[in-house]
């Protein structure tokens, strides 16, 4: 089956600038991560979605940062203002509910903030 | 506070050499998963092992063995007779029960020279 897809691949834009990221997940999984790569930071998680229950949005930077997801598939990632900090590739995970079973992500979203 | 430590961040081998990427980790929880996974040159990052806790016993898959000892909080990674095709980077990531994401190492790049 399909795996986790990811658009757009990648996404210049200008200090200031709003920027959406989108991810579509496995068909069937109902847990959907959003990560962050840099070069400085490493993996770094950003929130998390398990079918209806409230998001956990623990490692989310900054108020600027924001995301839904529609009907317990696909998910958006908002970043408001964007900033030069915020260049790294966002990267979209998904998987089945249990804690415990692994992860499957995309290919990435990789933002350049000019 | 969970840790993942993987120290070597560059190896580079022969062709056809063994190699072992080693992976420490800390955790409070005495329930928890470590995984491993896999980043090539093209960015996605591929699933490769998921152990819980309470399995100490070491799996092999091809070319690929794993090593988990909980007395070292150890969960080493050995790839025998290596191929150009291994060249990535390698995450080692550990999730405790209670947590909704993975915690990453910062990854070990791998260069096999033919």
């Amino acid at each position: 089956g399909a795996g986790v897809s990811q658009s757009p691949s990648n996404k210049v834009t200008e200090k200031g600038k709003d920027v959406e990221l989108r991810c579509d997940p496995i068909s069937g999984h109902t847990a959907l991560y959003w990560y962050r790569q840099s070069l400085g930071q490493g993996l770094e998680f950003l929130i998390y979605f398990q079918g209806n229950s409230a998001p956990d949005k623990s490692g989310l930077p900054s108020d600027r940062f924001s995301a839904e997801r529609t009907g317990g598939s696909v998910s958006t990632l908002t970043i408001q203002r964007t900033q030069q900090e915020d260049s790294a590739v966002y990267l979209c995970a998904s998987s089945l509910a249990d804690r415990g079973r692994e992860q499957f992500f995309g290919p990435g979203t990789r933002l350049t903030v000019l | 506070a969970q840790k993942v430590t993987q120290a070597q961040t560059e190896i580079s081998v022969v062709e056809k050499e063994d190699v072992t990427l080693d992976c420490v980790y800390e955790t409070r929880d005495t329930t928890y998963y470590l995984f491993w996974y896999k980043q090539p040159p093209s960015g996605e990052l591929v699933f490769l092992i998921r152990r819980n806790s309470f399995d100490e016993q070491n799996e092999i898959s091809g070319r690929y063995s794993w090593n988990f000892q909980k007395s070292t909080s150890s969960f080493n990674f050995t790839i025998t007779a290596s191929q150009v095709v291994d060249s990535a980077v390698y995450f080692c990531a550990l999730r405790e029960t209670g947590a909704n994401n993975l915690f990453f190492g910062t990854g070990t790049r791998l260069t096999v020279i033919p």
